[in-house]
């Protein structure tokens, strides 16, 4: 088990509604990245933030946000949602540019 | 963009048998290449990583191949246990020094199923 937790671990929301995901990486590391899991599929990489900048971000509009925090914790908000919303949504936090990424249990979103 | 294809879907193995999941990939550039096991209601676990400086890595029952001139490497699995039963991913990565985000690109996963 590693040391990222999640929350919530589920919730619901309805079509145009906003989210905030929220995401405690593991102890002495400096990176967070964020990935969406839909069903059936492997993880696609939302963005990355380190020394609280992002600093890389994979193929999603900009209504997907995020923020890092001085203690290295972590947020992902999405507005205006809609249906293909719904997901996993995957903290992963790692220790500089090339260490392993080690994922928390993911909070799985419902929209409505 | 990186490009992971992954193959089988599903396999199903006896206990005590061998389990082999092939990935290619299609960035000459990636160098950076693990694996991901996800059990059930739960986030993937990394259970094994290699580089591009080795063609095979060892850990116990798990081994990883890598072939960088084919761009494939596969997950192999020894000895298979019922608790091995999860979906497995691989994943490719360009390992970055100048500051860029780790971004890994999985493949679509493989259900392994291991019966007793």
């Amino acid at each position: 088990e590693t040391g990222v937790t999640q929350s919530p671990t589920h919730l619901i929301k309805t079509r145009g509604q906003q989210v905030t995901l929220r995401c405690s990486s593991q102890s002495g590391h400096n990176t967070v990245s964020w990935y969406q899991q839909a069903l059936g599929q492997g993880p696609q990489f939302i963005f990355q933030y380190y020394r609280e900048e992002e600093n890389g971000r994979g193929n999603f509009p900009p209504r997907f946000s995020g923020l890092q925090f001085p203690n290295y914790s972590s947020e992902l908000n999405v507005n205006a949602l809609e249906l293909d919303d719904s997901a996993l949504y995957l903290c992963a936090s790692g220790r500089g540019y090339t260490g392993e990424l080690f994922f928390g249990e993911g909070s799985r979103l419902t929209v409505l | 963009g990186e490009n992971v294809e992954q193959h089988p879907s599903t396999l199903s193995v006896q206990e005590g048998d061998s389990a082999v999941i092939k990935c290619t990939y299609s960035d000459s550039a990636s160098n950076y290449f693990p694996w991901y096991k996800q059990e059930l209601g739960k986030g993937p676990q990394l259970i094994i990583d290699i580089r591009s400086n080795v063609g095979e890595k060892k850990d116990q029952r798990i081994a990883v191949t890598l072939n960088k001139t084919a761009k494939h490497f596969s997950l192999h699995i020894t000895e298979t246990q019922p608790e091995d039963s999860a979906v497995y991913f691989c994943a490719a990565s360009e390992d970055e020094s100048s500051g860029s985000a780790r971004q890994l690109t999985f493949g679509s996963g493989t259900q392994l199923t291991v019966l007793p």
